[in-house]
């Protein structure tokens, strides 16, 4: 197993340019998360989805847009790019017992110039 | 909203046991997760607690007290290796969604 996988798992933008990050889980879980880690603070919810088909807004949506065509992939989308969005960004997963545990990807990290 | 509080950073040395302790402030509390990041990696799950009272798992063991909204991980038997940031995390809602707090650097000296 796998687990979670990201990839890329290091970019450089300019200011405006759009991307796709994208998150595979190899665990079949039904939630899938995507958070930003800035130095000194904790991760922060961007998107999160509760099945296939499904997305719903975290802590810090503005910005960007997500989707979940299939159970395993979450794509994290940035249309716009602006330097405010350099950050680490992980990726998570989870079962749908309220016990489970998010397992996280390995992160990318991107940098808006 | 949600809020969590912990200290941003403790040192402790080689062999010792530290506490790092969280509160929180929160609308719907399902419990309170521990998790591990080593610089430049991603978070590990440590533990969870849903229920108050004392969670041990090998050198780690976590508490939970929900009347108080706190909750303390306490590792023993330090090892260098345990030098990294630890968050606590709030369950909250449907969707096993986390509210993270901004993490406590542990350094572990000689």
């Amino acid at each position: 197993n796998a687990g979670v996988t990201q990839t890329p798992k290091f970019r450089v933008l300019k200011t405006g340019q759009s991307m796709t990050l994208l998150c595979a889980q190899d665990m079949n879980h039904e939630y899938m998360y995507w958070y930003r880690q800035d130095p000194g603070m904790g991760l922060r919810l961007i998107h999160y989805s509760v099945g296939e088909g499904t997305t719903a807004k975290g802590e810090v949506p503005d910005g960007y847009n997500v989707s979940r065509l299939k159970k395993q992939n979450f794509l994290l989308g940035l249309e716009s790019a602006a330097p405010s969005q350099t950050s680490v960004y992980f990726c998570a997963s989870s079962g749908f017992s309220s016990t489970d545990t998010q397992y996280f990807g390995p992160g990318t990290r991107l940098t808006v110039l | 909203g949600q809020s969590l509080e912990q200290p941003s950073e403790v040192t402790a040395v080689e062999g010792a046991i530290v506490q790092i302790n969280c509160t929180y402030q929160t609308s719907g509390f399902y419990g309170l997760s521990w998790y591990q990041q080593h610089d430049g990696g991603a978070p590990t799950f440590l533990s969870y607690n849903a229920l108050d009272g004392l969670e041990e798992t090998g050198r780690f063991s976590s508490f939970l007290s929900r009347s108080d909204s706190y909750g303390y991980l306490l590792l023993q038997e330090l090892q260098m290796k345990d030098s990294a940031s630890y968050f606590c995390a709030v369950r909250t809602g449907g969707g096993n969604k986390l509210t993270f707090g901004t993490g406590t650097q542990l350094k572990v000296e000689l």
